[in-house]
């Protein structure tokens, strides 16, 4: 059974640094892309950028790049989304995902919830 | 590259049709065939319901749709029933990354 699992609930202040994860299971992890996925509450879904564990191939969107660095360590089917320094506006859930066929998302992890505030 | 534009509500009764429009660009919807479509319900992870415009996933019920003219894609849900109560994105890719819909909350009458 292909599963992601992310890590849990984390409460940080603003400027604080974080790591979050999402461990994949069940599935060849180095074959298929994972995304992240931020909705902000009581938002939509965003994509934030995706990573391909075989090789660290890394694309982030637009709005996300420089914001987030996204990693991955294959060696235990984990991949990483991580800030240097946050900021209230980062409050959200964070998903991640398996990018599978024709680009759609087939898996889902859990959801991170991430709480930023002083 | 802005979110895919979606109506933000649409409803009908038990039994009716609902479709939800999904409008982007030549570069992302209009560019691919690589258009999915989520279910969201309130607390949850979303659902896979549409992939490459119009192929079910396995388990996913015929009553739900997908079809695209130009750079609108769309959802049709047949013989809405109360447990398609929900939230709806749309996604396209646009060339290496993925890009979602502003999304639709479904309200089943």
């Amino acid at each position: 059974e292909v599963q992601l699992v992310q890590s849990g609930a984390e409460v940080k202040k603003p400027g604080e640094s974080l790591k979050i994860s999402c461990q994949g299971s069940g599935y060849s992890f180095t074959s298929y892309w994972i995304g992240w996925v931020r909705q902000m509450p009581g938002k939509g879904l965003e994509w934030m950028g995706i990573i391909y564990p075989g090789d660290s191939d890394t694309r982030y969107s637009p709005s996300f790049q420089g914001q987030v660095t996204i990693s991955a360590d294959k060696s235990i089917s984990t991949a990483y989304l991580q800030w240097s320094s946050l900021k209230a506006s980062d409050t959200a859930m964070y998903y991640c995902a398996r990018r599978a066929v024709a680009a759609s998302v087939d898996y889902w992890g859990q959801g991170t919830l991430v709480t930023v505030s002083s | 590259q802005s979110a895919l534009t979606q109506p933000p509500s649409a409803s009908g009764s038990p039994g009716q049709s609902v479709t939800i429009s999904c409008t982007g660009t030549s570069s992302d919807v209009g560019g691919y065939n690589y258009v999915s479509w989520y279910q969201q319900h309130p607390g949850k992870a979303p659902k896979l319901m549409i992939y490459e415009v119009s192929k079910r996933p396995s388990g996913v019920p015929d009553r739900f749709s997908g079809s695209k003219s130009g750079n609108t894609a769309s959802l049709t849900v047949s013989g809405l029933q109360a447990e398609d109560e929900a939230d709806y994105y749309c996604s396209s890719y646009a060339g290496s990354n993925n890009f979602f819909g502003t999304g639709t909350k479904v309200t089943v009458l």
